[in-house]
């Protein structure tokens, strides 16, 4: 596609449900990056894929939270027993390849509100 | 650990010029990037900066000091269009890390 394609766009969900967010990168891109960041705030790196692999999920803030990547492609990110400050927007990014020379292409975001 | 630092936010008219400081205290990274995100908007690449030195490009520049663990992103002829927030980013294993972020208010 033309650019990177997150959905949902928005999603409020109860506390202890689980939430699954979607992002499509650009077609070609190897690099898949995903980002947190709250209000006001700057961004949070959680993990990324080289292909299918997630050779770093350093950024992971507890084991509620897993990512997978399909086909050198779209790749999901769980959210498992929501939790209030589990609230932000979440952030997809790809590239051409790893590092930051090319500049990373963002989505939207998804807007995750945990009640 | 990894730390940059930027002004929290800056404010300047219509056709000045300004500057946004990125100190950081962390090393052997690849490169430092720049980032604007418009309220509600994603992220959008400026520059990168591989080497030490001054890149332009167009009414933006961008310098790098890794003696003086320090960089800025320079903003001439500012216009309306270029209130946001702007994030520095360090290349480190193969991932950005984003510093603070500095919200610029430009005001006719």
């Amino acid at each position: 596609g033309a650019g990177v394609s997150q959905s949902p766009s928005n999603k409020v969900t109860e506390k202890g449900k689980d939430v699954e967010l979607r992002c499509d990168p650009i077609s070609g891109h190897t690099a898949l990056y995903w980002y947190r960041q709250s209000l006001g705030q700057g961004l949070e790196f959680l993990i990324y894929f080289q292909g299918n692999s997630a050779p770093d999920k350093s950024g992971l803030p507890s084991d509620r939270f897993s990512a997978e990547r399909t086909g050198g492609s779209v790749s999901t990110l769980t959210i498992q027993r929501t939790q209030q400050e589990d609230s932000a927007v979440y952030l997809c990014a790809s590239s051409v390849r790893t590092g930051g020379a090319d500049g990373y292409t963002f989505g939207s975001g998804t807007r995750l509100t945990v009640v | 650990g990894q730390s940059l630092e930027q002004p929290s936010e800056v404010t300047a008219v219509e056709g000045a010029i300004v500057q946004i400081n990125c100190t950081y205290q962390t090393s052997g990274f690849y490169g430092l990037s720049w980032y604007q995100q418009h309220d509600g908007g994603a992220p959008t690449f400026l520059s990168y900066n591989a080497l030490d030195g001054l890149e332009e490009t167009g009414r933006f520049s961008s310098f790098l000091s890794r003696s003086d663990s320090y960089g800025y992103l320079l903003l001439q002829e500012l216009q309306m269009k270029d209130s946001a927030s702007y994030f520095c980013a360090v290349e480190r294993a193969d991932k950005l890390i984003f510093g603070t972020g500095t919200r610029l208010q430009v005001f006719p």
